[in-house]
């Protein structure tokens, strides 16, 4: 069964530090882009950021570059998120996702459970 | 940075229904949209990829439409297990973006 699992969500005071964690499994993860999104309470979908299947390219959201940070160990099957300076609007659920590349219209078309980050004093 | 507009951002609709979502985008993206379903505290769920292709497993009530910086996702008979908010994204250029979602609410 294709399937991501994240892990590491919690609180945290805003100026803290959190690793985010994806453990994929049920498909050949080395050769796949990733990606991060997170959704605030009550708020919409934003992306967070992707990575490129061997690590070489990533790309951010202007609102986290600088303090987020995209890596993945292809030997383990898993992809994480460094989140350093974490602020209040940082808090929100937190989903990986498969970065499907058709070339021609691309799509996030596995999705894990989520895991939710608190940033609060 | 590319922007979508989805309208109507909240709708109520019987089962049996006809449903239709617009998706607005500020340039042109291609065939660079896809289409989400998220359920309450669910993750989102792929439903269209390229506009108007259907994901496997996903029943052919769904469809798309569109091009340019026009895009529909329509539901042709409304079922109970549809009632959801639905996302469409553009993934044309950095930073990838969504709509800001409809929520499909039970009349």
């Amino acid at each position: 069964e294709v399937q991501l699992v994240e892990s590491g969500g919690g609180m945290v005071q805003p100026g803290g530090s959190l690793r985010l964690s994806c453990a994929a499994s049920g498909f050949t993860f080395s050769t796949y882009w990733m990606t991060w999104v997170r959704q605030a309470p009550g708020k919409g979908l934003e992306w967070v950021g992707n990575i490129k299947h061997d690590g070489s390219e990533k790309y951010y959201v202007d609102s986290v570059k600088g303090r987020f940070t995209i890596s993945r160990d292809n030997a383990k099957n898993s992809l994480y998120l460094q989140m350093n300076s974490l602020r209040a609007e940082d808090t929100a659920v937190y989903y990986c996702a498969r970065y499907l590349v058709r070339g021609y219209g691309d799509d996030f078309d596995i999705w894990g459970q989520g895991t939710m980050v608190t940033v609060s004093s | 940075d590319i922007q979508l507009t989805q309208s109507p951002s909240c709708l109520s609709a019987s089962v049996g229904d006809r449903v239709t979502i617009t998706c607005r985008a500020s340039q042109g993206i291609s065939s660079y949209l896809a289409w989400y379903q998220q359920k309450q505290g669910k993750a989102p769920k792929l439903l269209i990829y390229t506009v108007s292709t259907l994901q496997s497993g996903v029943p052919s009530r769904f469809s798309g439409s569109g091009s340019g910086t026009e895009f529909t996702l329509t539901i042709s008979s409304l079922e109970p297990e549809d009632f959801a908010t639905y996302y469409c994204q553009q993934l044309k250029s950095y930073p990838l973006t969504f709509g800001g979602g409809t929520k499909v609410e039970i009349k």
